[in-house]
C-alpha cells in the first residue's frame, strides 16, 4: 500500500538556524513521483518540487534543497538558513506512475515555526 | 502564469443543505481531483475526472458528492445534503497531460456547515 510518513509534526527553529523535514514513504510501483508543497498560514499549496523515481539527483534551489534516497525510501527537504516567512506546513505526497489517475497520497505534514 | 482559481472562497451553510464548489482549472489541463483537509489535517483524496468521467474516488466521496464538467473550463464539486463533518477546506487541482505529472492547486474553499 502507498503510504508517505512525516514524524515530525512540529519544529521550531530560530531564524538562520538550518531545519530538515524529514520524509519516508511506501510504494510497490517502480514508477512513482514525489512532491514537497507547502501550506503557508494563508492555506493555499503551493508546490515546491516534483521527482520522479529514476531521477535520486539532489536538488538545490536557493535556500532549499532535496535529498532523494531511493535506498532508504526517503524525500527530505531542507531549508538553510531559514526565514520567518518559511513558517509553514510542509507536506510530502506521493502519486504512483500507472494509470490516468495519480492521485496524490499525502504526509500528515511537518509544521514549521521559524522564530525571529 | 496560468493557475486555477476557486470559487467561493469560504461558503457557510445549514447542515441538510446542498452546495456546490467551483473550480476553474488550468485551461489546457487535462485531469481533475477535489480534495479536502479538515482543519488542521493531512489532506484527503477525495475523488479524480478525467476524459468527462470519473476516474477514481475516495471512501469520502460517497453518493452525497459529485462532481461534473459542465462545459469547458468549469469543475464543479456537489455536496447534495451537508453534513457539520464537511466542514473542511476543499481543494481543487489540475494536472496537465500524463508527462507531466505535477498537479496544481487552486486557493481552496473553506466550507462551514452549521
Amino acid at each position: 500500500a502507498q503510504k508517505v510518513t512525516q514524524a515530525q509534526t512540529e519544529i521550531s527553529v530560530v531564524e538562520k538556524e538550518d531545519v530538515t523535514l524529514d520524509c519516508v514513504y511506501e510504494t510497490r510501483d517502480t514508477t512513482y513521483y514525489l512532491f514537497w508543497y507547502k501550506q503557508p498560514p494563508s492555506g493555499e499549496l503551493v508546490f515546491l518540487i516534483r521527482r520522479n523515481s529514476f531521477d535520486e539527483q539532489n536538488e538545490i534551489s536557493g535556500r532549499y534543497s532535496w535529498n532523494f534516497q531511493k535506498s532508504t525510501s526517503s524525500f527530505n527537504f531542507t531549508i538553510t538558513a531559514s526565514q520567518v516567512v518559511d513558517s509553514a506546513v510542509y507536506f510530502c505526497a506521493l502519486s504512483e506512475g500507472a494509470g490516468n489517475n495519480r492521485k496524490l497520497i499525502w504526509g500528515l505534514g511537518t509544521s514549521l515555526a521559524v522564530n525571529p | 502564469e496560468p493557475e486555477v482559481t476557486q470559487t467561493p472562497s469560504h461558503q457557510v451553510t445549514q447542515m441538510g443543505q446542498e452546495v456546490i464548489l467551483r473550480c476553474v482549472p488550468i485551461s489546457n489541463h487535462l485531469y481533475f481531483y477535489w480534495y479536502r483537509q479538515i482543519l488542521g489535517q493531512k489532506v484527503e483524496f477525495l475523488v479524480s475526472f478525467y476524459n468527462n468521467e470519473i476516474s477514481e474516488k475516495s471512501e469520502i466521496f460517497d453518493d452525497q458528492f459529485s462532481v461534473e464538467r459542465p462545459d469547458g473550463s468549469n469543475f464543479t464539486l456537489k455536496i447534495r445534503s451537508t453534513k457539520l463533518e464537511d466542514s473542511a477546506m476543499y481543494f481543487c487541482a489540475s494536472r496537465g497531460t500524463s508527462g507531466v505529472d505535477t498537479q496544481y492547486f487552486g486557493p481552496g474553499t473553506r466550507l462551514t456547515v452549521l
